[in-house]
């Protein structure tokens, strides 16, 4: 069952701490994406890959990071820097950057 | 850069009526243009698509045009039903990135 996977489903923080969402796929695309959503509102993009080793910054990077050490896997880091987390994190990829993308189910992401 | 509007931001129809939802884009190199569906706490689900060398697109009760000269395109949802209640988002492909609209809450009446 080809498709795209994020845990957790919810993921709460406690002030000062990193914690890192989880997205793979199995559908053998080239490029992936992290988007933000608040309530509310449209997709910010946060950092999007078009091949293994390689990444990039996107419209709200600041406070994220990110690796792509396999071509399956694209965690997000959520780190202390960023001091507005909690939001609705979406998870995409697409063939390569021209393409159709294709998402997640996402991660809620709540500080306690 | 590119930038996509949206309108309106909420449209409630009876069930049965037609929906159009309407986006204009900025920049005349954009060359796709997807509409996505997203239900409450889920991810966005693609609906259809269009590219620019096509001006109109239909799949059953959804369709979209897409009108180059004046840099817009819409999608239209006939006879529609309760499951077609959700928040739809247009985009435009720039430069390597999709530039979303701010999405629509689309809301059927029964």
């Amino acid at each position: 069952d080809g498709g795209i996977t994020q845990s957790p489903k919810y993921l709460f923080r406690k002030e000062g701490q990193n914690v890192t969402l989880s997205c793979e796929q199995n559908l053998n695309h080239d490029a992936m994406y992290w988007y933000r959503q608040d309530p509310g509102q449209g997709l910010r993009l946060i950092y999007y890959s078009q091949i293994v080793n390689d990444f990039q910054k996107g419209d709200i990077a600041e406070g994220y990071s990110v690796s792509r050490e396999k071509k399956e896997s694209f965690p997000l880091t959520v780190t202390s820097a960023q001091k507005n987390p909690t939001a609705f994190y979406l998870c995409a990829s697409s063939i390569d950057q021209v393409e159709t993308q294709y998402f997640g189910p996402g991660t809620r992401l709540l500080v306690l | 850069g590119e930038n996509v509007e949206q309108h309106p931001s909420t449209l409630s129809v009876q069930e049965g009526d037609s929906a159009v939802i309407k986006c204009t884009y900025s920049d005349s190199a954009s060359n796709y243009f997807p509409w996505y569906k997203q239900e409450l706490g889920k991810g966005p689900q693609l609906i259809i698509d269009i590219r620019s060398n096509v001006g109109e697109k239909k799949d059953q009760r959804i369709a979209v045009t897409l009108n180059k000269t004046a840099k817009h395109f819409s999608l239209h949802i006939t006879e529609t039903q309760p499951e077609d209640s959700a928040v739809y988002f247009c985009a435009a492909h720039f430069n390597y990135q999709l530039i979303w609209g701010a999405g629509t809450k689309l809301i059927i009446k029964p």
